[in-house]
């Protein structure tokens, strides 16, 4: 199995802020990596897919980048309602392995 | 609007049997995979199932192989998740989500509220 390893596991910053969170794979996947945000009690929304692809009606402060192994998800400028869990995946082959989460909160 | 609407999850004892339903409205449902992930109270994602459009490819996470059964019924707009043998650690909230094709890295872009199975003695 894929392992996806995120980093850092939970990271406190202020509104305005520039954020990066990391997510590595035990091998290859192309740019099959997905990334997700989540918010208490709510169901995980679909952010980016194929690494850099925004979906539509996500704001373009979020973006994605990376390929083969190492990914990142970058938010410009931390807006309140962006505080949540966020999450990557990758759908290169089963099992559709997701990182362990990165907690995001305010400081 | 795309909706997915999970029912079904309970509480039940350790080897007992459940079955999850997904309802989808509003997209052409046969034309795409669906996929069942969970989450345990206060833990991260587990991806549990794939079921490709036309029910060619089935694929499970190891943890329930052999004791889930993912199906769907294309007319009824429906993906189901039977659960067998449960254990105290299959104790999640049971998302269905639609898959998005190879083109957009097969991402899951439509989730359902989620449905609560809790198995314990």
């Amino acid at each position: 199995d894929i392992q996806m390893t995120q980093s850092p596991s939970s990271l406190s910053a202020s509104v305005g802020d520039r954020v990066t969170i990391t997510c590595r794979a035990s091998q290859s996947i192309n740019n099959y990596l997905n990334w997700y945000q989540q918010k208490p009690g709510k169901a995980p929304k679909l952010l980016i897919c194929a690494a850099s692809r925004l979906q539509t009606g996500v704001p373009s402060r979020f973006s994605g980048s990376g390929s083969g192994t190492d990914f990142t998800l970058t938010i410009s400028s931390l807006q309140p309602e962006d505080f949540a869990t966020y999450y990557c995946q990758q759908t290169y082959n089963t099992p559709n392995t997701f990182g362990q989460g990165t907690q995001l909160e305010i400081k | 609007e795309v909706q997915l609407v999970e029912s079904g999850g309970g509480l039940l004892q350790p080897g007992g049997s459940l079955r999850l339903s997904c309802a989808a409205s509003g997209f052409t449902f046969s034309s795409y995979s669906m996929n069942w992930v969970r989450q345990a109270p206060g833990k991260g994602l587990e991806w549990v199932s794939h079921i490709g459009s036309t029910i060619t490819t089935i694929y499970y996470a190891d943890s329930v192989k052999g004791r889930f059964t993912i199906s769907r019924d294309n007319v009824k707009n429906a993906l189901y998740l039977q659960m067998n043998s449960l254990r105290d650690e299959d104790t999640a909230v049971y998302y269905c989500a639609r898959k998005l094709p190879s083109g957009y890295s097969y991402g899951l872009d439509y989730w359902g509220q989620g449905t609560l199975v809790t198995v314990s003695s």
